[in-house]
């Protein structure tokens, strides 16, 4: 199994472009969440999904989408990239929503 | 909001002594708490769970202690060692929604 995968690992934006972060996971789990990573705020929840077809938004929705139209599958998307949004994000997904969390290794995003 | 504070963002302890790490957290409703340990440039790891129906709860060199009187929760390293040394976070979960603490940096000394 790998587990948690996503692509890219690092990414340089120019304010105002669009892009999305991959997430695919292969261990059959309905819950999958992105967050982002900002020294010294530890781990803040973006959104977060309970099953396909299913999205809901955590503390720092705002500039991000998501969609989940397969288990596996969870992208996320910046529309119009800003400054504010330069930071480490990860995706991590659990057998239900409340259960251990299995993270990726990050994406590193810098927006100029 | 949520809010799951850390009560030191740094600790250093010398080989083989024990660590205890705080966390306070906020929402008496939150019923799941983890630890996570993450290494510089990766993912958190998974250490330790509880549910608050438990006070106590063992795994291999590590404990986890929740009081919810106090909203408190603990996680203690037996024996530290030099791969010991990460950023150590708690979270706390209410509704599916996981509340990550900023972290304490445990420094091993050998």
């Amino acid at each position: 199994n790998a587990g948690v995968t996503q692509t890219p690992k690092f990414q340089v934006l120019k304010t105002g472009q669009s892009m999305t972060l991959q997430c695919a996971q292969d261990m059959n789990h309905e819950y999958m969440s992105w967050y982002r990573q900002d020294p010294g705020m530890g781990l803040r929840l973006i959104h977060y999904s309970v099953g396909a077809g299913i999205t809901d938004q955590g503390e720092v929705p705002n500039g991000y989408n998501v969609s989940r139209s397969t288990t596996e599958d969870f992208p996320l998307r910046l529309l119009s990239a800003a400054p504010s949004q330069t930071s480490v994000y990860f995706c991590a997904s659990s057998y239900s929503g409340t259960g251990e969390l299995f993270f990726g290794e990050g994406s590193r995003l810098t927006v100029l | 909001g949520e809010s799951v504070g850390l009560h030191l963002p740094t600790l250093s302890v010398q080989e083989g002594d024990n660590s205890i790490i705080n966390c306070a957290y906020s929402n008496s409703a939150s019923d799941y708490f983890i630890w996570y340990k993450q290494e510089s440039g990766k993912g958190p790891q998974f250490i330790i769970d509880i549910r608050s129906n438990m006070d106590k709860r063992q795994g291999q060199r590590v404990t986890v202690l929740l009081n919810k009187t106090v909203k408190h929760l603990s996680l203690q390293i037996a024996a530290t060692q030099p791969g010991d040394s990460a950023v150590y976070f708690c979270a706390e979960n209410n509704r599916n929604q996981f509340y990550f603490g900023t972290g304490t940096s445990l420094t091993v000394i050998p």
